[in-house]
């Protein structure tokens, strides 16, 4: 399986501005996620970083607020931009390999917005 | 409808007891269905992977899907108190690679 690590692992940021989330994967993989899990929640979806192209954003999530980028096939990172209070969630990476349905996570970034 | 429904407990139990953790689902397309197991500030770690209908074992854990009835199990024998964590359902579509998520069951195993 991989194994995926995250930067950073917490933050606390003020409103209106933004921070950058990175994802190292150890192996090369075909797919790669970006989620979030708030306090209560199921884990959602954000989007599917698409490597050398732009990532594919679920109902709810755009591209101005979520930037990512995947320049290659084990590196990541999900941008959130202008925070507010509502942002505050922890965010996790994940990764598929191969034809494998299974996706292996990253220990998370837990964020905080004041 | 939530696609997928899971008692959120919290479920406390003495160490030893077995272990019933379960999730229903409306959708009859889901195909693959997923355990995972998250520790308190950790990222969902996957614990047990099923396709289709039956059972499998690992272990201490067995994983049950009835297609049938949409309802998916994990059980736990001999429960210990590391196996303390948040269990979280998953399940995805044939040809899909969004996993649709339950809102995660939080054990306790009492020593």
């Amino acid at each position: 399986s991989a194994v995926i690590s995250q930067k950073p692992s917490r933050d606390i940021c003020q409103r209106g501005t933004s921070l950058t989330i990175q994802c190292q994967v150890d192996s090369q993989v075909t797919m790669m996620f970006w989620y979030r899990q708030q306090p209560g929640q199921s884990l959602t979806l954000i989007a599917t970083a698409n490597q050398g192209s732009e990532a594919t954003y679920e109902s709810g999530f755009v591209i101005d607020k979520f930037p990512i980028s995947r320049p290659n096939l084990t590196f990541s990172t999900l941008t959130v931009s202008n925070m507010s209070p509502e942002d505050s969630s922890i965010y996790l990476c994940s990764a598929r390999q191969g034809s494998q349905e299974t996706q292996y996570f990253g220990p998370g970034t837990r964020l905080l917005v004041l | 409808q939530k696609e997928v429904e899971q008692d959120p407990g919290p479920l406390s139990v003495p160490e030893g007891a077995i272990v019933s953790l379960n999730c229903t689902y409306s959708n009859s397309a889901f195909q693959y269905f997923m355990w995972y197991r998250q520790y308190s500030r950790k990222g969902p770690e996957l614990l047990m992977y099923t396709y289709s209908s039956g059972n499998k074992e690992d272990g201490r854990f067995t994983a049950q899907v009835d297609k049938s009835s949409k309802y998916i199990s994990l059980f736990i024998r001999d429960s210990q108190p590391s196996d303390s964590a948040t269990y979280l359902c998953a399940m995805i579509r044939a040809g899909s690679y969004q996993l649709t998520f339950g809102k995660g069951t939080k054990l306790s195993v009492i020593p």
